[in-house]
């Protein structure tokens, strides 16, 4: 069974550092893994998707790694913002299985 | 697109009552999904649709619970003698697999469910 873990729990931040979110999985054999952005009380937005075969991907202030030998996934974000406090999510596609299983987030709190 | 779009947003029930949520998935996406969440957790799988056909169901999605996508387009989700533990937020996400070469998911705003 997919096991999917993220740590920090929560991280706070003063503005303009970067900082790097971090998940696990338990089982290597994935398709894709994706990271998403949660404010209080809503739904979850995509930020970065990376397919098995890929490395890294880049949007903006925000890059995602994959290595998927070690189970481990990190989101890179530059020059932090209090724009980017929300909860962070990753979620992780099974190879052999349909649905998406997801960590329990990282809370994000960039002070001014 | 417009979005993934759940109706309503909130929902406050007294126990034993049913409960019934939409989703309206982005057009043309075929694949559907259920997941609830509860505070301070990530989403947990209930249930996903391909088109119309329902292909993958969590141990969670107990017998009072049961979803449907008539016609794969909108999806209700059902619950049926509520309890206090079925407070959460249910949310609802949509993805392409034939359009897209990647599945990416796409969610709503969710309904947060309060069961009193």
């Amino acid at each position: 069974k997919q096991e999917v873990t993220q740590i920090p729990a929560a991280l706070s931040v003063p503005e303009g550092e970067n900082l790097v979110l971090n998940c696990s999985f338990t089982d290597s054999a994935i398709y894709n893994l994706q990271w998403f952005r949660q404010d209080p009380g809503k739904g979850l937005t995509s930020l970065l998707l990376i397919q098995s075969s890929q490395r890294e991907q880049t949007s903006g202030r925000l890059n995602a790694s994959l290595d998927k030998s070690s189970g481990r996934s990190t989101l890179y974000i530059a020059a932090s913002q209090p724009g980017d406090s929300a909860t962070y999510l990753c979620a992780v596609r099974r190879n052999y299985g349909q649905n998406f299983v997801f960590g329990p987030g990282t809370r994000l709190s960039v002070l001014p | 697109d417009t979005g993934v779009s759940q109706d309503p947003r909130h929902k406050i029930t007294k126990r034993g009552q049913n409960v019934t949520f939409r989703c309206d998935p982005i057009s043309e996406h075929n694949r559907l999904y259920w997941y609830r969440q509860t505070l301070g957790q990530g989403p947990e799988f209930l249930t996903y649709f391909q088109n119309e056909a329902q292909l993958e169901k969590s141990r969670l999605l107990s017998d009072r619970f049961s979803a449907e996508r008539p016609k794969g387009s909108f999806s209700t989700l059902e619950i049926q003698r509520t309890e206090q533990g079925d407070s959460a937020m249910y949310l609802c996400a949509s993805s392409s697999v034939y359009r897209d070469r990647v599945e990416k998911l796409f969610f709503g705003s969710g309904t947060q469910l309060s069961v009193l």
